[in-house]
């Protein structure tokens, strides 16, 4: 059973627009939860992450949301760009571990 | 500073056919884990290493051996490949603390015959 989904595998947003990318998970064991991003023929990079005791972390044009009765996150990005077009993902991280658990990715594509 | 290396970049084995992914970190992280990113599946933990020695199943360890003697090196063993293996596979390590993002390496694409 995925632990964490991202139901859009898929977004389309314009330059300058925002862009919300969501991701939900079903265990409640995660103290923290990431979020990555990975262009074609690279590995993920990492691009912020926010702990399970916040609900809401900042940095730049990226602001990471968390709802935790929802269990759903999400990622902002303020003004999408078009370099910012790749594919993201979301992942947690187990409770006092490393073991990153992931969700099957979105992929984001600003146009001008 | 190399981060997280891994070789090949890419392979082409025939169905039955063994092979070594290599992993190699300068990081001097505890941590190292291998995934691999299928189509619609995302990334799925495959084996993972808490340290020298100590190596654990992930999610889908079917098929695939790990080994961890030394801190930087973390290699996924495939025994007897097989079609349902072909992916393009991650290796990451990360300070095995719990509070830091994992760093990946460039991955490998693996085609099997």
């Amino acid at each position: 059973d995925q632990q964490v989904k991202q139901n859009s595998p898929s977004l389309s947003v314009q330059e300058g627009r925002i862009s919300i990318l969501n991701c939900d998970y079903t265990n409640s064991m995660f103290d923290y939860f990431l979020w990555y991003k990975k262009y074609p023929a690279e590995g993920p990079t990492f691009l912020i992450s926010i702990s399970s005791i916040k609900d809401k972390n900042e940095d730049g044009r990226f602001t990471v949301f968390l709802n935790k009765s929802a269990k759903h996150l999400s990622l902002h990005i303020v003004p999408s760009q078009p370099g910012d077009s790749a594919v993201y993902f979301c992942a947690a991280k187990v409770y006092n571990t490393d073991k990153l658990i992931f969700g099957t990715g979105t992929r984001l594509q600003v146009f001008p | 500073n190399a981060g997280v290396t891994q070789t090949p970049k890419f392979q082409v084995l025939k169905t039955g056919q063994s092979m070594t992914l290599q992993c190699a970190q300068d990081m001097n992280h505890e941590y190292m884990s291998w995934y691999r990113q299928d189509p619609g599946m995302g990334l799925r933990l495959i084996h993972y290493s808490v340290g020298a020695g100590i190596t654990d199943q992930g999610e889908v360890p079917n098929g695939y051996n790990v080994s961890r003697s030394t801190t930087e090196d973390f290699p996924l063993r495939l025994l007897s490949a097989a079609p349902s293996q072909t992916s393009v596979y991650f290796c990451a390590s990360s300070y095995g603390t719990g509070q830091t993002e994992a760093f990946f390496g460039q991955g490998t694409r693996l085609t099997v015959v």
